[in-house]
């Protein structure tokens, strides 16, 4: 099973919303992502969990604030967004190690107004 | 920092043509590459990857990408399109211990009936 699970598929928030995204994976994976995906643009990384611990910040700011209850789930909590963070949110998990490639759920589309 | 470029942005093709992408990247160390797809509507989904051993790498439906270490290069390949293979596909890369994925702009393929 290769499967990486995010709700909700689609929101639409307006700027005052606080909202949040989830996303789960059930492979025992040991590292997960959060990605940005603009409209024909490649991802671009936002947050990196290892062993539960955030690894990596990309810079991104305060508005977007990732979570990691356990191994299995990672949340992203949304607050004041700007119409510009609209984009489609990726979740992608991997084994973590050196033979690391990356599972990618399907994402949920965001639309802030 | 690592960088990687891919030289196709549109390639339209008829079925039944060869395919090859062009993929480079910019690092001196030890690299992982993959080359993703992402059909229309659908998620991310890897097509192949590249640790170390051959050079010549084989993924899923028919997919094939050569790692030449001398030009950073990894390019993909297929002998033989099928208008199915209409997508978006993402080079990327990942180097050293980080576990950042660094991906190429894609290269939208467009193959006529």
């Amino acid at each position: 099973d290769t499967e990486v699970t995010q709700t909700p598929k689609h929101l639409v928030m307006g700027m005052t919303n606080k909202k949040s995204l989830k996303c789960e994976q059930h492979m025992g994976h040991r590292a997960m992502y959060w990605y940005k995906q603009k409209a024909k643009k490649p991802p671009e990384l936002m947050f990196v969990y290892s062993y539960e611990k955030l690894s990596i910040n990309e810079s991104v700011p305060s508005r977007f604030s990732p979570e990691c209850p356990n191994s299995s789930l990672l949340n992203l909590h949304l607050h004041a967004l700007q119409p510009e963070d609209s984009a489609l949110y990726l979740c992608a998990s991997s084994q973590g190690g050196r033979r690391n490639e990356q599972y990618f759920g399907p994402g949920t589309r965001l639309t802030v107004t | 920092a690592q960088s990687v470029s891919q030289h196709n942005h549109h390639v339209i093709l008829s079925e039944a043509a060869s395919l090859e992408l062009g993929c480079n990247y910019s690092y001196g160390g030890t690299v992982n590459l993959f080359w993703y797809v992402q059909y229309p509507g659908q998620h991310l989904q890897l097509l192949l990857k590249y640790f170390s051993g051959d050079p010549l790498v084989k993924g899923i439906k028919g997919f094939e990408a050569e790692f030449i270490k001398s030009k950073f290069s990894f390019n993909l390949r297929k002998p033989s399109v099928q208008w199915s293979d209409t997508a978006e596909y993402f080079c990327a890369v990942r180097g050293g211990a980080t576990n950042k994925l660094i991906f190429g702009t894609g290269t939208l393929l467009a193959v006529q009936p």
